[in-house]
């Protein structure tokens, strides 16, 4: 089956600087990519659907300025926290739709858990 | 309102044997999907089965199936056979064609234990 990648699979930052999370289809083009928040023993949340080369939108709540999404490419789309408290600690999840495969297919990331001291 | 509603927030079930799984859904949308994702502690999300809203047969995917009731707006999973390996938490989850996209709504989730 197809495979999404996220790097890092961990990360722990100090309280105000920035975090840069990738998420990469490995062997298939994503049009639409999804980014999901989930705090321990949660729901994923969606936070923002970003199609490539378009502006990200961004759920009710989300904040666009401080997780910058950027879809540069087919098979790459980036989430950036920026100046990180601790509150932003969770669990960071990317899915990607095949654009050519079955239309309800979506393909998610292993995570990356987020840890801001 | 939520659009989707696990009740369950944890179920335990003895191997081998069959557990259903509840999940209520709503949406005034006719065209939609549901879903239904394992997520073991490592915390990859596993797809395990697809139901269309326009779909007369339930799903099936080996030892899943998906009772879907239209009328009733449920899409419960059953898992049959259960194996230790199936200890996860479970997420139901639909897809809407809203605008032109597709937007995924996940439900709380409920907690699988599998016991030998």
């Amino acid at each position: 089956g197809a495979v999404v990648s996220q790097h890092p699979s961990r990360v722990i930052c100090k309280s105000g600087t920035s975090v840069k999370i990738e998420c990469r289809s490995l062997d298939f083009q994503a049009t639409t990519m999804f980014w999901y928040r989930q705090f321990p023993k949660q729901s994923l949340m969606l936070m923002a659907t970003s199609n490539e080369g378009s502006k990200a939108t961004y759920e009710q709540g989300v904040e666009k300025d401080k997780f910058l999404i950027n879809h540069a490419s087919l098979t790459l789309s980036t989430l950036t926290v920026t100046s990180a408290h601790p509150e932003d600690s969770s669990f960071y999840i990317c899915s990607a739709r095949d654009r050519t495969g079955i239309h309800y297919e979506q393909y998610f990331g292993p995570g990356t858990r987020l840890t801001v001291t | 309102a939520q659009k989707i509603t696990q009740t369950q927030p944890g179920m335990f079930v003895q191997e081998k044997e069959a557990v259903t799984l509840d999940c209520t859904y709503d949406t005034s949308d006719q065209s939609y999907g549901l879903f239904w994702y394992k997520q073991p502690s490592s915390g990859e999300m596993i797809f395990l089965i697809y139901q269309g809203s326009y779909d007369e047969q339930n799903a099936t995917e080996g030892r899943y199936s998906l009772n879907f009731q239209k009328a009733r707006k449920s899409a419960n999973l059953v898992i049959s056979a259960s194996q230790l390996g199936d200890s996860a938490m479970y997420f139901c989850a639909m897809r809407e064609f809203s605008g032109g996209s597709y937007i995924p709504t996940f439900g709380r989730g409920t907690s699988l234990i599998v016991h030998p």
